[in-house]
């Protein structure tokens, strides 16, 4: 499968404990974004990165938040002393440097923060 | 403020029969409009994307125009199959960030 992998697809943590996600995008694809999404609602927009660099980040991304990119391939979306609100799915998707580019997403992460 | 309203939030239809999904958007600046479907569980899948001098675009039985003079967009999908219920998302692409709305869920039944 060289789709967009999401590791691990669930996660079940106590409030305060701190989680990381990885994603793995196209391997040709040298755009990531990470979006978060609550049942119910569309995805919301977290950050992206283009290689290693992060370019953007939502005003969502709260200082418990820090997504990586060291090597420009795989990235890790960590968030430190979780609380409650932190349950959703954490999506990733990919995409080329085309003008119209699509995003490819990956399966999501969900997490539920007791 | 970026925003993408949906409607109806969700519907209901019997298998074979067509239906259609609307999408207003108020983004600046705007790039492009895409739907995708979400399978419940899953990661979005695109249909669809036009860009504003782009009126209509198909894909199999699925079918969405565009006005970029209302800002409106609609999916229509024809013959429906059970396999066609999911959630189906209009987005609006403005700069980096995709625009989301929040979706119309739909169940197509026996």
């Amino acid at each position: 499968d060289t789709g967009v992998s999401q590791d691990p697809r669930h996660k079940i943590t106590k409030r305060g404990q701190n989680v990381t996600f990885r994603c793995d995008p196209i391997s040709e694809h040298n755009r990531l974004y990470w979006y978060r999404q609550t049942l119910g609602q569309g995805p919301e927009f977290l950050t992206y990165f283009q290689n290693e660099a992060q370019l953007e980040k939502s005003r969502l991304l709260s200082d418990r938040f820090s997504a990586e990119r060291p090597k420009g391939s795989f990235s890790t979306l960590e968030i430190q002393r979780t609380e409650q609100g932190d349950s959703a799915m954490y999506l990733c998707a990919s995409s080329s440097s085309e003008a119209r580019e699509t995003q490819y997403f990956g399966p999501g992460t969900r997490l539920l923060v007791l | 403020k970026n925003q993408v309203e949906q409607s109806p939030q969700s519907l209901i239809i019997l298998e074979g029969k067509n239906c259609t999904l609307q999408c207003n958007y108020t983004v600046s600046p705007f790039s492009n409009l895409r739907w995708y479907k979400q399978d419940t569980g899953r990661g979005p899948v695109s249909l669809t994307i036009m860009t504003f001098s782009e009126n209509t675009k198909s894909n199999g039985r699925y079918t969405a125009t565009l006005d970029a003079d209302t800002k409106q967009s609609s999916l229509h999908i024809t013959a429906s199959q059970l396999s066609d219920s999911a959630s189906y998302i209009c987005v609006a692409h403005s700069g980096y960030a995709l625009n989301f709305g929040k979706g119309t869920s739909l169940l197509v039944t026996p």
